[in-house]
């Protein structure tokens, strides 16, 4: 029968606060890291990504830090909004995406 | 607009009876992907064409078999569907390696 699916990490936040989502990489040799945003009933939305030869990488309300030191990735998202309730992914590797196992961010009024 | 429409969104099969997932894509990208997604798991590659080069992964079962008949199109197809193959089936595509992949909607599959 099918395998029973693994419990998310799960981050709950007030809206306005800001969210701060961890990812941890095994890889060493891995130089391109990806966030992605994937609500329920849609597919994985690409939010950021960060080279190796970065530390830090900002977006609109979004910002990546990567310390390659710990194999540490981080998603920081500022005023979070309900609308960024969803699972958020990190991701190695582009030719071959290997997805950590996700956390779900859910946002209360 | 949608850029990769995968259909049908759900679909029910029965054990053991071979059934087809379809993909396609506005974006003219040369790499497209196939994921299988468990309930609250990451998403898995199955296996992916660059162009018409088809590269499996290792761990893919056999069962799972796919296929690009131009660009835009790519199939996955599942020859005797068991119960364990329940899951979200993630397509994705991206302009060439090493770029960013954009995902369709998925197609749950669901076996009776």
């Amino acid at each position: 029968g099918e395998s029973v699916g693994l419990h998310l990490p799960t981050l709950s936040v007030q809206e306005g606060d800001n969210s701060i989502i961890n990812c941890a990489y095994s890889n060493s040799a891995s130089d391109y890291f990806i966030w992605y945003k994937q609500e329920s009933g849609k597919g994985p939305q690409f939010i950021i990504d960060i080279r190796s030869n970065m530390d830090k990488r900002q977006g609109q309300r979004v910002t990546v830090l990567l310390n390659k030191t710990v194999k540490h990735l981080s998603l920081q998202i500022a005023a979070t909004q309900p609308g960024d309730s969803a699972v958020y992914f990190c991701a190695e590797n582009p030719d071959k995406l290997i997805f950590g196992t996700g956390t779900r961010l859910q946002v209360f009024p | 607009d949608a850029m990769v429409i995968q259909n049908p969104r759900y679909q029910v099969t029965q054990f053991g009876k071979p059934v087809t997932l379809s993909c396609s894509q506005t974006l003219n990208h040369n790499v497209m992907y196939w994921y299988q997604q468990k309930s609250s798991q990451a998403p898995k590659l199955l296996f992916h064409y660059y162009d018409k080069d088809f590269n499996n992964e290792a761990d893919t079962p056999d069962n799972f078999q796919s296929r690009r008949p131009n660009t835009s199109f790519c199939f996955l197809d599942i020859r005797s569907p068991g119960l364990g193959d329940a899951a979200m089936y993630l397509c994705a595509t991206s302009r060439d390696r090493g770029r960013p992949q954009h995902f369709g909607d998925g197609t749950r599959l669901s076996i009776l």
